[in-house]
């Protein structure tokens, strides 16, 4: 069956950069896009940006725009998700999800920015 | 960037009741339209997606409807199993934007 595994939680102070990753199985990896999608404490979804797994290009949100960083490897059927500059309200639950539509879902990642 | 908008906020109904959650874009998407299930400290579920097809295992008390720029989601008969969070996303044009969701809270 499908499997999204992201990496555990992370706790960040302000400026820093922080890296989560989403390990793919079940599925031929390169042929479904994988979409990077964040929930604040109490939010809605809010969606990052995208990675084609085959030729590693990438869309996103423009609020996100030279701050947000996606690669994969194709090797290890994983996708990094980096994020820089973090500020407090980047706090939230980071999920990847597989499509579209975003059938399958990662467990999503807590990364915490704090001082 | 489409703008997605849902109502009610909040949504109150008896278990047995139908419940109707709107979602509204703010310009055309077609039929690419997803419907998402979201219960405390999980993931969100995909229900409907194309509008108006079921996700593989849905409960037929789930429906959805519309297209182009108006966008209805029903459950017929609510179970106690489906006062959550529900959400609905586009994903005709990138960035794939979300509505900011409808609590559906027991009445």
């Amino acid at each position: 069956q499908v499997q999204l595994e992201q990496s555990g939680a992370e706790v960040k102070k302000p400026g820093a950069s922080v890296r989560v990753s989403c390990a793919a199985s079940g599925y031929t990896f390169t042929d479904y896009y994988i979409h990077w999608v964040r929930q604040a404490p109490g939010q809605g979804l809010d969606w990052m940006g995208v990675i084609n797994p085959d030729d590693g290009s990438t869309t996103f949100a423009q609020k996100l725009q030279g701050r947000v960083t996606l690669t994969r490897d194709t090797s290890t059927r994983t996708v990094y998700m980096e994020l820089s500059s973090l500020r407090s309200e980047d706090t939230a639950v980071y999920y990847c999800a597989r499509g579209p539509p975003l059938g399958d879902w990662g467990q999503g990642t807590l990364v915490t920015v704090s001082s | 960037e489409i703008v997605m908008t849902q109502s009610p906020a909040t949504l109150s109904v008896s278990p047995g009741e139908r419940a109707t959650l709107s979602c509204r874009a703010s310009q055309s998407v077609s039929n690419s339209l997803a419907w998402f299930q979201q219960k405390p400290g999980q993931a969100p579920r995909l229900l409907i997606y194309g509008a108006s097809t079921g996700a593989t295992g849905l409960p037929a008390r789930f429906s959805g409807s519309g297209s182009g720029t108006e966008f209805t989601l029903t459950i017929s008969s609510l179970q106690s199993e489906d006062f959550a969070v529900y959400s609905c996303q586009q994903y005709n044009k990138w960035p794939y934007t979300f509505g900011q969701g409808t609590k559906l809270e027991i009445k």
